[in-house]
């Protein structure tokens, strides 16, 4: 089964205004990753979080992790156009190998 | 150079015919990935190569054949695929992880290979 669970699936906001994505996960994980993915092309790391953090910031992202709750939120302040794309969360756990799973992806959709 | 790169872009091939998918990386990371991704779906995970070992197969059909010939290099090779089989084909790298512990850290990813099946 899917590990991470992301919502919306979609959203489409005007320029300017805030963006935010959930992703929700079933087990325990090392960290967690925000991708971001222009159409049909490969995806480009915006932000890792640890477990043993609970905020991080980087320009306009903002990520949260609540591991009492198994979930995390990616906030885009001041969206611009060229933030349309697929965001995807990831995550990563010891399960004696490299293994990421990503979450279904919120399609993010920035009218000028 | 913190770039991965992938060939071929875009790969046409019939269900009879070999192919090898090729990615290159050099920023020193000892783990590497491929994933298919099919539209509108996120990437699934097939092959992790750690320090050039197959650590990782998510039960991926024979017809594909991963390789890592030393820790710059990963191929794919294609055999006998199927229509379904369309997608596209990414792949990452990564340092093994915090302390060498065997989860994965930030993946860079190439452009991918948009493989089609006919």
């Amino acid at each position: 089964s899917q590990q991470g669970e992301e919502d919306p699936q979609a959203l489409s906001i005007q320029e300017g205004e805030n963006a935010t994505m959930n992703c929700s996960y079933k087990t325990s994980i090392n960290n967690l990753q925000w991708y971001r993915q222009n159409s049909g092309r490969g995806l480009v790391h915006l932000i890792l979080i640890r477990s043993n953090e609970r905020e991080k910031h980087s320009g306009r992202l903002r990520v949260t992790l609540d591991t009492s709750k198994k979930s995390s939120s990616l906030l885009i302040t001041a969206s611009r156009a060229a933030d349309t794309a697929s965001y995807f969360c990831a995550t990563s756990r010891n399960t004696g190998g490299f293994k990421t799973i990503f979450g279904a992806g919120t399609r993010l959709f920035v009218k000028a | 150079d913190t770039e991965v790169t992938q060939t071929p872009k875009h790969l046409v091939m019939g269900m009879t015919n070999k192919k090898s998918l090729k990615c290159e990386q050099h920023m020193g990371h000892r783990a590497m990935y491929w994933y298919k991704q099919k539209a509108k779906k996120p990437p699934e995970l097939m092959f992790v190569y750690s320090y050039e070992k197959l650590s990782i197969n998510e039960s991926v059909p024979s017809r594909f054949s991963p390789e890592c010939p030393n820790s710059s290099l990963l191929n794919l090779h294609l055999h006998a695929l199927q229509p379904e089989d369309s997608a596209l084909y990414l792949c990452a790298s990564s340092h093994p992880g915090l302390a060498g512990g065997p989860w994965s850290d930030t993946q860079y990813f190439g452009p991918g290979t948009r493989l089609t099946v006919l």
